[in-house]
């Protein structure tokens, strides 16, 4: 079956970028996910990337997708203490079906 | 923007008791809904498909005696947790999807609060 890993946690200093990282092994992916979820709350859509890109861009966040490797990445710039959160990827295939990775969780510090 | 919501959000209940949660799509219909179970530190686990109109369909592994679903209407599923056990307490997060944009971006998924079960 399909199957999503990222690393559990990362640490960073506020001001500084955060890079998530995510491995995916479904080649059939058709679209890719950042979701975020601050304590005790649901999930937010961060952005998604079609899987025939390489690069999207929105304000502080940028995604990068290589697709040959099965890796995606998640970078926020300038990260903020609200930024702090589990950060999830997931993946679908043409549908809305989602599989998630098991959470990154980002702590920036003052 | 299109918003799920979710009752309750938190409960507490005894061992043995029978909880039904709601997911309202509030201003779309969604002829399909998804439910999600995450555990303490853990990733969101689909469940089942919530179909309006025909059975759910469970994932591998989930018992669908023990957790009922019911699409009742275009904007409304429940799960019902029957006979509640200690290991049942989790955070569940049900998910609604716009209709077919038919273009090249993926059909929106919106999430609710979630609901927050802990049975003693």
């Amino acid at each position: 079956g399909e199957d999503v890993e990222q690393s559990l946690f990362l640490s960073v200093r506020e001001g500084d970028s955060s890079v998530i990282n995510c491995t995916y092994t479904d080649s059939s992916s058709t679209y890719l996910y950042w979701y975020k979820q601050e304590p005790g709350a649901g999930l937010q859509l961060l952005t998604y990337i079609f899987s025939n890109m390489d690069m999207k861009q929105d304000q502080r966040l940028t995604v990068l997708l290589n697709k040959k490797d099965k890796h995606l990445s998640l970078r926020i710039a300038d990260t903020q203490t609200g930024d702090s959160a589990i950060y999830f990827c997931a993946e679908s295939y043409a549908g809305n079906m989602l599989t998630f990775g098991g959470g990154t969780r980002l702590m920036v510090k003052p | 923007g299109a918003v799920v919501s979710q009752h309750p959000s938190r409960v507490i209940c005894k061992s043995g008791t029978s909880v039904k949660i709601e997911c309202r799509s509030l201003d779309f219909q969604a002829t399909t809904m998804f439910w999600y179970r995450q555990f303490p530190k853990q990733s969101l686990m689909l469940m089942a498909t919530s179909n309006e109109g025909s059975k759910a369909t469970y994932e591998q592994g989930v018992e669908k005696d023990k957790f009922l679903i019911n699409h009742a209407s275009l904007t409304l599923s429940t799960l019902t947790v029957t006979s509640a056990h200690p290991e049942d307490s989790s955070f569940y997060i049900c998910s609604a999807p716009e209709e077919p944009s038919g273009g090249e971006r993926p059909d929106t998924q919106y999430f609710g609060p979630g609901t927050r079960l802990t049975v003693l």
